[in-house]
């Protein structure tokens, strides 16, 4: 399968500060990529999907002013929390997915704790 | 009614057992369908795609019935790598290919 990498694999950053999580596929283009968010004993949550170089789309009740997402490239998309809060603690976790495939690739996630 | 609905488990079996997974859609235009394995604290990982047809990799078999909207993993001869939760996912349709998973079963395979 194709790989997907995802950096840092983990976090800890004090209440109010932002946290850039990087998301890059490796081996192929990923025209579209994922952020799933998931907290313990839970499933994955989709948070937003975006298309390389435009707007993500964010699903509902997720605030697109505090999770922020770009994807410049075909091959990096970002996800910056901002003005992390302790209940922003998770596990964030992206995936891609290239013209070629049906399924989407994961990265390794980030575990994110707020203190 | 949840997008996608999955067996609660946990799932407890000795070593060489069977067990089956099942998990409901609630959309009938889904398009795709997925089992994935995830280990505590790791990412998913794609166990196999599911189709109409059925699909088999070694122990492994998936089966999709698309008239009562579900699919179903079956693990044969179960061995302790076998621990792990497994997610159903599907996608809906769209040009995005974006998945909804069901919420995992644990499976613990014990010796």
């Amino acid at each position: 399968g194709a790989v997907v990498s995802q950096h840092p694999s983990w976090v800890i950053c004090k209440s109010g500060t932002s946290v850039k999580i990087e998301c890059r596929s490796l081996d192929f283009q990923a025209t579209t990529m994922f952020w799933y968010r998931q907290f313990p004993k839970q499933s994955l949550m989709l948070m937003a999907t975006s298309n390389e170089g435009s707007k993500a789309t964010y699903e509902q009740g997720v605030e697109k002013d505090k999770f922020l997402i770009n994807h410049a490239s075909l091959t990096l998309s970002t996800l910056t929390v901002t003005s992390a809060h302790p209940e922003d603690s998770s596990f964030y976790i992206c995936s891609a997915r290239g013209v070629l495939f049906t399924e989407a690739f994961f990265g390794q996630g980030t575990r994110l704790t707020v203190v | 009614r949840k997008e996608v609905e999955q067996d609660p488990g946990p799932f407890n079996v000795p070593e060489g057992a069977t067990v089956a997974f099942n998990c409901t859609y609630s959309n009938s235009a889904s398009q795709s369908f997925f089992w994935y394995r995830q280990d505590c604290r790791k990412e998913p990982k794609l166990l196999m795609s599911v189709y109409s047809s059925g699909n088999e990799d070694g122990r492994f078999t998936a089966q999709l019935n698309r008239a009562s909207q579900y699919i179903s993993l079956l693990i044969r001869d179960s061995k302790l790598s076998d621990s792990a939760t497994y997610l159903c996912a599907v996608n809906f349709g769209g040009s995005n290919y974006k998945l909804t998973f069901g919420k995992g079963t644990l499976l613990t395979v014990n010796p």
